[in-house]
């Protein structure tokens, strides 16, 4: 049973259109990231998070932003979605007490047309 | 740059043989070692952690590590076609539970009934 949850599973939205994509845990981990991930390939960083208040750029440039006002909330937002931006996007957390690597959502697979 | 390496594959054994998994990392000071399994547009899933020098099995499943080698591997015991997916290997680089995991690019295995 996923103890993380990103909603939409799937969305296909316009150009320029500006969409937020969920992610919530129930966890109580402290730790979040969100991923960027194309059919085949590897795993990008593109955003993490210590906790409330607190956020970080990954590895992977993106014009996505991200929010952490709440512990088990980290939504990432794109203000003008491109069809650059069309990709899988995978949250995932993990716990800064304990050395068990992270729990994956499952995946939010967008589509900019 | 740290970095973790594994052969792409395809990797194609049959059912029942022993499927071997390799992946080598640049940080000297690597603690925490992570097996992920990933299915074809499904996010990754935590299948082994290994934190000790040796081998750590869990049913079907092996991971072993050499860190004089900077080298870790995942044995798959009796290879089932359901074990077809792509293997991520995954490194903690940073000391404590505060770094980040990175990612190889994953090895696609096939097993063939």
């Amino acid at each position: 049973e996923a103890d993380i949850y990103q909603t939409p599973r799937y969305l296909v939205i316009g150009t320029g259109k500006k969409i937020t994509l969920e992610c919530s845990q129930t966890m109580g981990h402290d730790k979040m990231y969100w991923y960027q991930q194309d059919p085949g390939m590897e795993l990008h960083l593109i955003h993490y998070s210590y906790g409330v208040n607190s956020t970080e750029k990954g590895d992977l440039s993106s014009e996505s932003t991200v929010s952490r006002i709440r512990t088990e909330h980290f939504p990432l937002t794109l203000e003008s979605a491109r069809p650059s931006h069309t990709s899988q996007y995978l949250c995932a957390s993990s716990d800064l007490g304990q050395d068990y690597g992270y729990t994956f959502g499952s995946g939010t697979r967008l589509t900019v047309v | 740059q740290k970095e973790v390496e594994q052969n792409s594959g395809p990797l194609s054994v049959p059912e029942g043989a022993i499927a071997s998994l390799n992946c080598t990392y640049s940080d000297r000071g690597s603690q925490s070692f992570f097996w992920y399994r990933q299915y074809s547009g499904k996010s990754p899933e935590l299948i082994m952690f290994i934190y000790s020098n040796g081998d750590k099995e869990d049913g079907r499943f092996t991971a072993q590590l050499n860190k004089a080698s900077q080298y870790v591997s995942l044995l798959i015991r009796d290879s089932q076609p359901s074990d077809s997916a792509t293997y991520l290997c995954a490194v903690k680089v940073d000391g404590g539970s505060q770094g980040n995991l990175i990612f190889g690019k994953g090895t696609k295995l096939s097993v063939k009934p």
